[in-house]
C-alpha cells in the first residue's frame, strides 16, 4: 500500500526531554511538510522540505528541528526549547513540479507533555 | 498570517439535508483545496479547484471559487451521518513556489441521523 506513516501514534514527554516523531512515505514525493494542530484549530506549518538535504522553516519553527537525509523520511524533533509542545502533529507530502497538487497526510502523532 | 477563514465554525444538520461551508482568503492563489478530518485522524483531500476554474464537482461535493471576492464554498448534498467531520479549506499562494498550504480554522459539521 502506498501512503504516509507516522509513529508513534501517542507520545508522552517529560519536561526537558527531546522527542523525535517519525514520518515515512512511499509515494515517491519530493516535498514533505510538518504541521501542528491545536484543539479546535487549523493546521500551522512547522517545517517543510522540497528536496532531499534541504528544508525551510515554516510559521512556527521555534523549538523544533528536522532532517531530510532520505527522500522517504522527514523526522521532526521537538526540543526542550518548545515551551508548549502538547498538540497533534501531522506530516504530509506532495508531488512537486510546476504545479503542486493535493497533499497526502499521515494519521498523526498526539504528543502530550507530562 | 492566516490565509483562509471559514464560516460557519460549526454546523449541525439532519441527514439528507445539504451542508454549505464558506472560505475566504486574502491573497492571490494558484489553487484552493478542501480537506476533511475525522476526529483524531489525519486530513483527507476532497477536491482541488484551480484559480482559473469557477466550479467543480466530485460525487456529492460541489465547490465554487470566486477569485474576485477571494472566496470559495463547499456544498455537500444529501448529507449522511458519515459526513460528520471537520472541513478545512487550504490555499496555495500564487507568490509561493513551494507547495506550502495555508489552512483555515475549519468548519465542524455534525450530521444527525
Amino acid at each position: 500500500d502506498g501512503g504516509i506513516t507516522q509513529s508513534p501514534k501517542y507520545l508522552f514527554r517529560k519536561e526537558g526531554q527531546n522527542v523525535t516523531l517519525s514520518c515515512e512515505q512511499n509515494l515517491n514525493h519530493d516535498a514533505m511538510y510538518w504541521y501542528r494542530q491545536d484543539p479546535g484549530q487549523g493546521l500551522r506549518l512547522i517545517y517543510y522540505s522540497q528536496i532531499v538535504n534541504d528544508f525551510q522553516k515554516g510559521d512556527i519553527a521555534e523549538g523544533y528541528s528536522v532532517s531530510r537525509e532520505k527522500k522517504e523520511s522527514f523526522p521532526l524533533t521537538v526540543t526542550s526549547a518548545q515551551k508548549n509542545p502538547t498538540a497533534f502533529y501531522l506530516c504530509a507530502s506532495t508531488s512537486s513540479g510546476r504545479a503542486y497538487n493535493e497533499q497526502f497526510f499521515g494519521p498523526g502523532t498526539r504528543l502530550t507533555v507530562l | 498570517s492566516q490565509q483562509g477563514e471559514e464560516d460557519p465554525q460549526a454546523l449541525s444538520i439532519q441527514e439528507g439535508e445539504n451542508a454549505t461551508m464558506n472560505c475566504s482568503y486574502k491573497t492571490s492563489i494558484n489553487n484552493l483545496q478542501w480537506y476533511r478530518q475525522n476526529s483524531g485522524r489525519g486530513l483527507v483531500h476532497l477536491i482541488l479547484i484551480r484559480s482559473n476554474e469557477r466550479e467543480k464537482h466530485s460525487g456529492r461535493l460541489r465547490v465554487t471559487l470566486d477569485t474576485s471576492k477571494k472566496s470559495s464554498s463547499l456544498l455537500i448534498t444529501a448529507s449522511r451521518a458519515a459526513d460528520t467531520a471537520s472541513y478545512f479549506c487550504a490555499t496555495d499562494a500564487r507568490s509561493s513556489n513551494t507547495g506550502k498550504l495555508i489552512f483555515g480554522q475549519g468548519t465542524t459539521l455534525q450530521v444527525k441521523p
